[in-house]
């Protein structure tokens, strides 16, 4: 079975810096997709990256970043320029097929406090 | 749209009741799934659903029922509520349009079972 492992139980960060979340997995496949997830205190889950595990490319999507590294199964996310906003859960999240249409396995999550 | 709506948004339950927790959505939408949430985890896979008429089990299915007789919803049935299932409870559904793919999730249900 697929595991999704969140080693940070809780990161601080001060507004305006970047930080960067740790994510590892295991899995048998070739073919899969990665996800982060920001669930804020409202615990509406929200989407913030997905990564193709057949692009080499790293995804990026405004201040949010991935480093993807296949042969070590890590998918690390990069926020930059943090912002209060940016304060929640972040869940790193496998899936064997596009969109998780089978499901997602999610981490435990990693707690990321901004500091004024 | 109104995306993916779950009701109710709070339940609570006495051990042995039942219940069914409520999932729509209005984007037609072919894939549908159930988590749970417990407190210091991540989301967990109940069941899930490919299409009308189809649906499979997930991680934790035991204890939990679904149906999906139509494309917009997909119920989610305890049949005899017990304490470990206390959990908040989130669907969702997925839309695959062009070359990307977005999971949406509903607010999500807080369930209490005394």
């Amino acid at each position: 079975a697929q595991t999704v492992t969140q080693s940070q139980p809780e990161m601080s960060v001060q507004e305006a810096e970047t930080v960067t979340l740790s994510c590892t997995y295991d899995t048998s496949e070739s073919d899969y997709y990665l996800f982060w997830y920001k669930q804020p205190p409202s615990r509406q889950m929200i989407l913030v990256i997905r990564q193709e595990a057949y692009k080499q490319q790293n995804a990026t999507e405004n201040r949010f970043s991935v480093n993807f590294q296949k042969a070590a199964k890590s998918f690390s996310l990069k926020i930059s320029d943090s912002q209060l906003g940016d304060a929640a859960m972040y869940f790193c999240a496998y899936s064997p097929m596009r969109g998780g249409a089978d499901g997602l396995t999610f981490g435990k999550g990693t707690h990321l406090i901004i500091q004024p | 749209n109104a995306g993916v709506t779950q009701t109710p948004k709070f339940q609570v339950l006495k051990t042995g009741q039942s219940m069914t927790l409520q999932c729509a959505q209005d984007m037609n939408h072919e894939y549908m799934s159930w988590y749970r949430q417990d407190p210091g985890m991540g989301l967990r896979l109940i069941h899930y659903s490919v299409g009308a008429g189809i649906t499979d089990q997930g991680e934790v299915p035991n204890g939990y029922n679904v149906s999906r007789s139509t494309t917009e919803d997909f119920p989610l049935r305890l049949l005899s509520a017990a304490p470990s299932q206390t959990s908040v409870y989130f669907c969702a559904s997925i839309s695959f349009r062009g070359s990307t793919d977005t999971q949406y999730f509903g607010p999500g249900t807080r369930l209490t079972v005394l």
